[in-house]
């Protein structure tokens, strides 16, 4: 049973241009969402975070916006650059396991001069 | 601040024996917890310890298992290692909460078995 979706194995994105990556969930009792960013044989490194009584967050190129009732979020990433390169997760936990993350499948992004 | 840190990088172990990772969190983060990543099953949560005991569990059967010491470092354990055991372990911790569940990971330790 796969909580977290990520529909989209890969994009590919022009850089300069903006990068929209998708995620949905199937779990309602989730509250807070999060994505990381992923190189090979590497760790994910945590790019940023939102919780569920928020609907958008941003931090420098990256937001994220939460839709509770279409339990969906995405990451836009702009403007998108050569190093955005990689592979996104997005991950969720609830209140009361805020430490156990629940991880999508992942989306390849690929960023093209 | 230093990040997390995994050892060893890389194992290579055979059907049977037994193996231990280690995992030192940033410093002031009481919560670890480990995951599995592999191409089949993608990232799944193992457990996360807090303050020495064990806070929470994932689907894995009793052949894993961890502890954590008085200083945050936390230890893994699997024995009598399957070939499907072969993955990228990872380790995370985070600050307590309420931003318990913004986790920050090392770079993991491939364990090939054989």
């Amino acid at each position: 049973d796969q909580q977290v979706k990520q529909n989209s194995p890969s994009l590919s994105v022009q850089e300069g241009r903006i990068s929209i990556l998708n995620c949905d969930y199937t779990n309602s009792m989730f509250d807070y969402f999060l994505w990381y960013k992923k190189y090979p044989a590497e760790g994910p490194t945590f790019l940023i975070s939102i919780s569920s009584i928020k609907d958008k967050n941003e931090d420098g190129r990256f937001t994220v916006f939460l839709n509770k009732s279409a339990k969906h979020l995405s990451l836009h990433i702009v403007p998108s650059q050569p190093g955005d390169s990689a592979v996104y997760f997005c991950a969720a936990s609830g209140s009361g396991t805020a430490s156990k993350l629940t991880f999508g499948t992942g989306t390849r992004l690929q960023v093209t001069l | 601040k230093a990040g997390v840190t995994q050892t060893p990088r890389y194992l290579i172990k055979t059907r049977g024996q037994q193996v231990t990772l280690s995992c030192s969190p940033i410093s002031g983060h009481r919560s670890v917890s480990w995951y599995q990543q592999t191409p089949g099953q993608g990232l799944q949560f193992l457990f996360e310890y807090f303050s020495e005991t064990q806070r929470n569990k994932g689907n894995f059967p009793g052949r894993f298992s961890g502890r954590q010491f008085s200083n945050s470092r936390s230890e893994m354990n699997v024995s009598t290692l399957e070939l499907g055991d072969s993955a990228l372990y990872l380790c995370a911790s985070s600050r307590d909460a309420p931003r318990a569940y913004e986790q920050f990971f090392g770079p993991g330790t491939r364990l090939t078995v054989l």
